[in-house]
């Protein structure tokens, strides 16, 4: 069957440090994936997208790298800050014309 | 910065009862989504609308719901006789083009609670 999983367990990190978020998937070829920010009680917020032809992406102070044969996507988040703390959700394209979400990773980034 | 308005924030019905949970999607946007969450669960896909008319639906969205464009900046989500398990946070997300190659844009949420 179909799976994106995402790590269920909190991430808890110090301030400075760089988090880094797992999304796994089995019997999928996305083309595309995407990385959104969610806060409690918020709408899922876009961070980043990369296709399956790019090894690695980056914005200010988060890189994404996308590796389709181990069927992986890494988020990092570098120099992190307790501002950083949230829910980071992986989506997909699974061959339709919208999103399946991974269950997300909650992120605690200790002053 | 443009964004994606949705009306009301939180709503509270009896099982049975018809709601109809409102969304102004970005203005320059050509497709329209809704999604729900469960609480404590994973974003769910479950519609997507594109020209007026449905281009793909969940399996969840099933004959309760129906989505509608009334005018030229409003998206509504019909849910016809709502069950205790419709309880769950509804999103509505826009984008410029057809997904999955473009960013969506997400609404703050309307929170519905069936009794």
């Amino acid at each position: 069957s179909q799976k994106i999983e995402q790590n269920s367990e909190a991430l808890n990190i110090q301030e400075g440090k760089t988090a880094t978020l797992t999304c796994n998937y089995t019997n999928y070829s996305p083309a595309y994936l995407q990385w959104y920010r969610q806060d409690p009680g918020r709408g899922p917020v876009f961070l980043l997208l990369i296709r399956e032809n790019e090894k690695e992406k980056r914005k200010e102070r988060l890189k994404v790298t996308f590796d389709t044969t181990l069927k992986q996507s890494l988020f990092h988040i570098t120099a992190s800050q307790p501002a950083d703390s949230a829910t980071y959700l992986c989506a997909l394209d699974t061959g339709r014309r919208a999103l399946t979400f991974g269950s997300g990773t909650r992120l605690q980034v200790q002053p | 910065e443009p964004e994606v308005t949705q009306t009301p924030s939180h709503q509270v019905t009896q099982m049975g009862q018809e709601v109809i949970l409102r969304c102004v999607p970005i203005s320059n946007h050509l497709y329209f989504y809704w999604y729900r969450q469960i609480l404590g669960q994973k974003v769910e896909f479950l519609v997507s609308f594109y020209n007026n008319e449905i281009s793909e639906k969940s399996e969840i969205f099933d004959d309760q719901f129906s989505v509608e464009r009334p005018d030229g900046s409003n998206f509504t989500l019909k849910i016809r006789s709502t069950k205790l398990e419709d309880s769950a946070m509804y999103f509505c997300a826009s984008s410029e083009s057809p997904m999955p190659r473009e960013t969506q844009y997400f609404g703050p949420g309307t929170r519905l609670l069936v009794l």
